[in-house]
């Protein structure tokens, strides 16, 4: 068990450039989630996939964002033209398919917007 | 929608006192999740409570739900420094009940004195 791994660790973008983030749950995870942290809060629960079906986006913060499981491995989370509130850090975490299993958080991609 | 509320928001406690965080959610859960997440860290499992009036302990960490389903409590006997961090409550929202949406609580964040 690796655990789940996120890249970059922490990226520092100018206002209005996009921007890609990386997710790799824990090998035999069938589910995976995106969140967003902000300081003082609770993760903000984002997206969430059962392999590569995308299954939950009602709470990606706008248009602005996307995310994809093309093969039902790794996950990509995007952020097109970039805004000073976008600053956060943004959590991945997988979970086993059967349900009510705890999910499993990575270390994170702390975003800065300049 | 759904919301999980927290108290306190900080405590700081001298080394081993003992330390209790409470969390209530506007709805009935079919479980709570407990997770702690230490400075610079990323958001750790600790344990879920399933059934009404569930009393769990590990070690030191005593975890309750309430009879409604709508509460529950942490409860640290004799804190230790490695104690310190946020702890958040967290309760599914997904259909079902089943885990895929959590709605976390902002946490309680705590700093032991030595």
């Amino acid at each position: 068990d690796t655990g789940v791994s996120q890249d970059p660790r922490h990226k520092i973008t100018k206002r209005g450039q996009n921007v890609t983030f990386r997710c790799d749950p824990i090998s035999e995870h069938n589910r995976l989630y995106w969140y967003r942290q902000t300081l003082g809060q609770g993760p903000e629960f984002l997206t969430y996939f059962q392999n590569e079906a995308q299954l939950e986006k009602s709470r990606l913060l706008s248009d602005r964002f996307s995310a994809e499981r093309p093969k039902g491995s790794f996950s990509t989370l995007e952020i097109q033209r970039t805004e000073q509130g976008d600053s956060a850090m943004y959590l991945c975490a997988s979970s086993p398919l059967y349900s009510n299993q705890p999910q499993h958080f990575g270390d994170g991609t702390r975003l800065s917007i300049l | 929608g759904q919301q999980v509320m927290q108290i306190p928001q900080y405590q700081h406690v001298q080394e081993g006192e003992d330390f209790t965080t409470y969390c209530n959610s506007s709805t009935t859960l079919s479980n709570i999740q407990w997770y702690k997440q230490r400075p610079g860290g990323h958001p750790v499992f600790l344990i879920q409570l399933v059934k009404s009036g569930e009393v769990k302990k590990q070690k030191r960490l005593t975890f309750q739900f309430g009879e409604a389903k709508k509460n529950s409590s942490l409860h640290i006997t004799a804190t230790q420094t490695t104690d310190v961090g946020t702890y958040f409550c967290a309760g599914p929202g997904g259909s079902g009940g089943s885990n895929y949406k959590l709605t976390f609580g902002k946490g309680t964040l705590l700093t032991v004195n030595p």
